[in-house]
């Protein structure tokens, strides 16, 4: 299978605290992207990551990158009830005959509790 | 902006039948588009990409006679699933990209099949 692993599958953490979620991916990426999805909903887009950059930041979320170990870490810090959900990596390899395939990781189905 | 839609978002039906679910782009013109579907507290899994105009591109083990995909437009990109059985139940999300160069995908909410 060509899908990414996540860890960890599950995380229960308290309001206030940070949650951080792993991402490994098997082939060489174009970019990396992490979504957000609640229970029997579609996907949000949180952050996308381009393979040249090592870490980006967006509001309470921070995300890292390491090409060499095929890997990316999602953070979240200072946790809230709300962030309940899963969350999940999709990795693209380029243009294939034009068009960007996702490969998603297995995801992290995060629980806060308030 | 980049809305995607779904239609219908929860079906039910019997064993046998044939479902069709729309994918529409709102707010832009989706040269492909993108069909996956998730099993209960698992990943998506990618199961075509149509682009507009062209006979979709399955992954492997996915049977295009049994999972029709029409991309007649650029907004518009339907998934039917021909005689239904219990185990295609699952959700069906779909996602479109704007034109060649741009990676970003929209996703629709999902479709959520049942087959008794």
């Amino acid at each position: 299978s060509q899908q990414g692993e996540e860890d960890p599958q599950a995380l229960s953490i308290q309001e206030g605290e940070n949650a951080t979620m792993n991402c490994s991916y098997k082939t060489s990426i174009n970019n990396l992207q992490w979504y957000r999805q609640n229970s029997g909903r579609g996907l949000v887009h949180l952050i996308l990551i381009r393979s040249n950059e090592r870490e980006k930041h967006s509001g309470r979320l921070r995300v890292t990158l390491d090409t060499s170990k095929k890997s990316s870490s999602l953070l979240i810090t200072a946790s809230r009830a709300a962030d309940t959900a899963s969350y999940f990596c999709a990795t693209d390899a380029g243009p294939i005959s034009g068009t960007y395939k996702y490969i998603f990781g297995t995801g992290t189905r995060l629980k806060v509790l308030a | 902006g980049a809305v995607v839609s779904q239609h219908p978002s929860r079906v039910i039906c019997k064993s046998g039948t044939s479902v069709k679910i729309e994918c529409r782009s709102l707010d832009f013109q989706a040269t492909t588009m993108f069909w996956y579907r998730q099993f209960p507290k698992q990943s998506l899994m990618l199961m075509a990409t149509s682009n507009e105009g062209s006979k979709a591109t399955y992954e492997q083990g996915v049977e295009k006679d049994k999972f029709l995909i029409n991309h007649a437009s650029l907004t518009l990109s339907t998934l039917t699933v021909t005689s239904a059985h219990p185990e295609d139940s699952s959700f069906y999300i779909c996602s479109a990209s704007q034109p060649a160069g741009v990676t970003t995908q929209y996703f629709g909410p999902g479709t959520r099949l049942t087959v008794l």
